[in-house]
């Protein structure tokens, strides 16, 4: 089985540029995650879906940023008008179906806003 | 407010040592779950182990183990015998059982070198 993917590993952008994100969970998990993780700092919640529902977004989703997950597999993550500020690493995670079940992680996108 | 706590910033070791890193939380949910996770320099987070509230009996895994107490809201880590490859930054994570969210609160981690 594999696990949970994304692409890009590494973005490079310049300051309002909008960029996409994408997870692959990895397969039968009903739940996908987003988290940000700032240099020197534990990974923040950002969003979560429950098949292809987004249940909850949390306070750092800016209006700027939008989540998807159409056919309840794979998700993406975009962000509009990128800025200095969004400069960190995009986590994404899934599990199988109840809030308690293990969230197993992907490598991460590592965005980098001049 | 939930809230974990990982005091030590840095840990630096010599191979062979026993090391225990620290983690406190803060929750008012009688059921939730730790989690600890490993993030090896490549940046991927790597389950560890996963804890509910209700049971508190220790665990071993190899060269790891974990110490829970309630009393003092603590789920400490130990390795015994450390080795350079757990060279990493380790995290502590809380999930309350009263949100049916499942988000993770993480810790800050804690950056453990090991050295030969």
């Amino acid at each position: 089985d594999t696990g949970v993917s994304q692409d890009p590993r590494h973005k490079i952008t310049k300051r309002g540029q909008n960029v996409t994100f994408r997870c692959d969970p990895i397969s039968e998990h009903n739940r996908l995650y987003w988290y940000r993780q700032t240099l020197g700092q534990g990974p923040e919640f950002l969003t979560y879906f429950q098949n292809e529902a987004q249940l909850e977004k949390s306070r750092l989703l800016s209006d700027r940023f939008s989540a998807e997950r159409p056919k309840g597999s794979f998700s993406t993550l975009e962000i509009q008008r990128t800025e200095q500020g969004d400069s960190a690493m995009y986590l994404c995670a899934s599990s199988l179906s109840l809030s308690t079940d293990t969230q197993y992680f992907g490598p991460g996108t590592r965005l980098t806003v001049l | 407010a939930q809230k974990v706590t990982q005091a030590q910033t840095e840990i630096s070791v010599v191979e062979k040592e026993d090391v225990t890193l620290d983690c406190v939380y803060e929750t008012r949910d009688t059921t939730y779950y730790l989690f600890w996770y490993k993030q090896p320099p490549s940046g991927e987070l790597v389950f560890l182990i996963r804890r509910n509230s209700f049971d508190e009996q220790n665990e071993i895994s190899g060269r790891y183990s974990w110490n829970f107490q309630k009393s003092t809201s603590s789920f400490n880590f130990t390795i015994t015998a450390s080795q350079v490859v757990d060279s990493a930054v380790y995290f502590c994570a809380l999930s309350g059982g009263s949100s049916n969210t499942g988000k993770l609160i993480f810790g800050q981690g804690t950056t453990l070198q090991v050295k030969p």
